[in-house]
C-alpha cells in the first residue's frame, strides 16, 4: 500500500546510546517532516525537509539530527539518547511545504522509550 | 507559534453536534485539520486555504476566517465513529495545537 513507512514500531534504549529512526513514503512527495508527540503537547515539529537536500529545525529540534537520504528517505537519529526523549514519534510526507490539497501523511509511528 | 485549540475535551451523544475551535496569534493562511484515534496515526481531515471558506468531509465541516485569525471544526449528528482526537495545524511547515479530545457515546 502507498504511504510513509516507519522502523521500527517499538524501541528501548539505554541513555547514552545512540539509534537512527527511518521513514520511506512512495508517494512521490517532496516534503518530509518528523514529529514527537507526548501526552497533552499535541504533536512538535522536530526537522522537516521542503525538498530532497535540504533539511530544517522545527520547534524542538535540540538532541535530534536528521538527513534527507534521498527523495523517499527521511532519518531522524538520537545520537545520545536521554530519558526526556521518551516518546512517539512520527515522521509525514506532503506533495508541498504547505500541504496543498492532500495535507499531510503520516507514518505509523515509533514508540521509543529510553530507560 | 502554536495553534490554540478549544475546548480541551468534549463528551457527546450519538447525533449531538460539536464545535471545535482553533485560534492563532499569528497571521493564518491556511489551516488543516486532522483527526487521530487512540494509538493510531493522524488522518488528514481537510485543508482551509481562503479566508471565510467552509468545507466537508462526511457530516465535518469547517471555516475559516483570516481576519479573526480562527479556524472552527464542525461536527453534526456525530457518530461513534467520530471519537478521537482532532488537532488543527498553521504554518507552512505545520505546527500544531494540542489537541481536541471528543468522546461519543451510545
Amino acid at each position: 500500500n502507498a504511504g510513509v513507512t516507519q522502523t521500527p514500531k517499538f524501541q528501548v534504549l539505554k541513555t547514552g546510546q545512540s539509534m537512527t529512526l527511518q521513514c520511506a513514503q512512495d508517494m512521490n512527495h517532496n516534503s518530509m517532516y518528523w514529529y514527537r508527540q507526548d501526552p497533552g503537547m499535541g504533536l512538535r515539529l522536530i526537522y522537516y525537509s521542503a525538498s530532497e537536500g535540504t533539511t530544517d529545525k522545527g520547534e524542538v529540534p535540540n538532541g535530534y539530527n536528521v538527513s534527507r537520504l534521498n527523495k523517499r528517505e527521511f532519518s531522524l537519529r538520537l545520537e545520545s539518547a536521554a530519558p526526556s526523549q521518551t516518546s512517539v514519534y512520527f515522521c509525514a510526507s506532503s506533495g508541498t511545504l504547505t500541504g496543498e490539497s492532500r495535507g499531510y501523511t503520516f507514518g505509523s509511528g515509533t514508540r521509543l522509550t529510553v530507560v | 507559534q502554536q495553534p490554540v485549540q478549544s475546548p480541551q475535551a468534549v463528551i457527546l451523544r450519538e447525533g449531538e453536534d460539536a464545535v471545535i475551535n482553533c485560534s492563532s496569534s499569528k497571521a493564518l493562511y491556511s489551516v488543516h485539520w486532522y483527526r487521530q484515534k487512540h494509538g493510531e496515526a493522524p488522518v488528514f481531515l481537510m485543508i482551509l486555504l481562503k479566508g471565510g471558506e467552509q468545507k466537508g468531509h462526511e457530516k465535518i465541516s469547517a471555516s475559516f476566517n483570516e481576519k479573526k485569525q480562527q479556524s472552527s471544526l464542525y461536527l453534526t449528528a456525530s457518530q461513534l465513529s467520530y471519537s478521537g482526537t482532532y488537532f488543527c495545524g498553521t504554518g507552512s511547515n505545520l505546527i500544531f495545537g494540542k489537541g481536541t479530545k471528543l468522546s461519543v457515546k451510545p
